[in-house]
């Protein structure tokens, strides 16, 4: 199994700062990789996809780079609404298999 | 507006059975994937089964291969989930999740089940 994991588990940052997510994945994924977004009490949302990709009505604020195990979510200036829980998923095996990493806490300093 | 709205979640006691029910509107269900994948109070993401769009493919996770099983109506437009052999760990929050051709994420979710196994 593809194991992800996400630095920093909590990350504090000012709103209009930027934040810088990394995921790692424990052996080559491409760039089948997702990210999404997760706020107290709602269901995840997707935010990226192919790595880079944008889903539809995601700001341009939110890029997504990286190939291979290494992985990186920019928010290029943080708004209030942004603050929440961000998680990396791989699906290179995909199906049968894919897989979360542990997520990043985005909160305010 | 696609819309995805999960239901038939509770208090279950270990070793007892559940089936959760997921009901679609807004987009031709018969033509995606369908997916189950839960959260466990407090932590994070872990898929749990798919479908494909005719249910001629069906996947699962170790954790609940041979306890769950999937399955689809394209009639009803509904994904179910029948657990049987509940136990403490698989308490969460259960969420159905639309799996678009091509695999580009999993682009829209349900608002989720909570699934409570304890005696």
């Amino acid at each position: 199994e593809i194991v992800m994991t996400q630095s920093p588990a909590t990350l504090s940052v000012s709103p209009g700062e930027r934040a810088t997510l990394s995921c790692r994945a424990s052996q080559s994924v491409s760039s089948n990789l997702a990210w999404y977004q997760q706020k107290p009490g709602q269901a995840p949302r997707l935010l990226i996809y192919g790595a880079s990709t944008r889903a539809t009505g995601i700001p341009a604020r939110f890029s997504g780079s990286g190939s291979g195990t290494e992985f990186t979510l920019t928010i290029s200036s943080l708004q209030s609404e942004d603050f929440a829980v961000y998680y990396c998923q791989q699906y290179n095996n995909w199906p049968p298999s894919l897989t979360f990493g542990g997520g990043t806490k985005v909160e305010i300093k | 507006e696609v819309q995805l709205v999960e239901s038939g979640g509770g208090l279950v006691k270990p070793g007892g059975s559940l089936r959760l029910s997921c009901a679609a509107s807004g987009f031709t269900f018969s033509s995606y994937s369908m997916n189950w994948v839960r959260q466990a109070p407090g932590k994070g993401l872990e898929w749990v089964s798919s479908i494909s769009s005719s249910s001629s493919y069906i996947y699962y996770a170790d954790s609940v291969k041979g306890r769950f099983t999937i399955s689809r109506d394209n009639a009803k437009n509904s994904l179910y989930l029948q657990m049987n052999s509940l136990r403490a760990e698989d308490t969460a929050v259960y969420y159905c999740a639309r799996d678009p051709p091509g695999y580009k994420g999993f682009d829209y979710w349900g608002q989720g089940t909570l699934v409570t196994v304890s005696s």
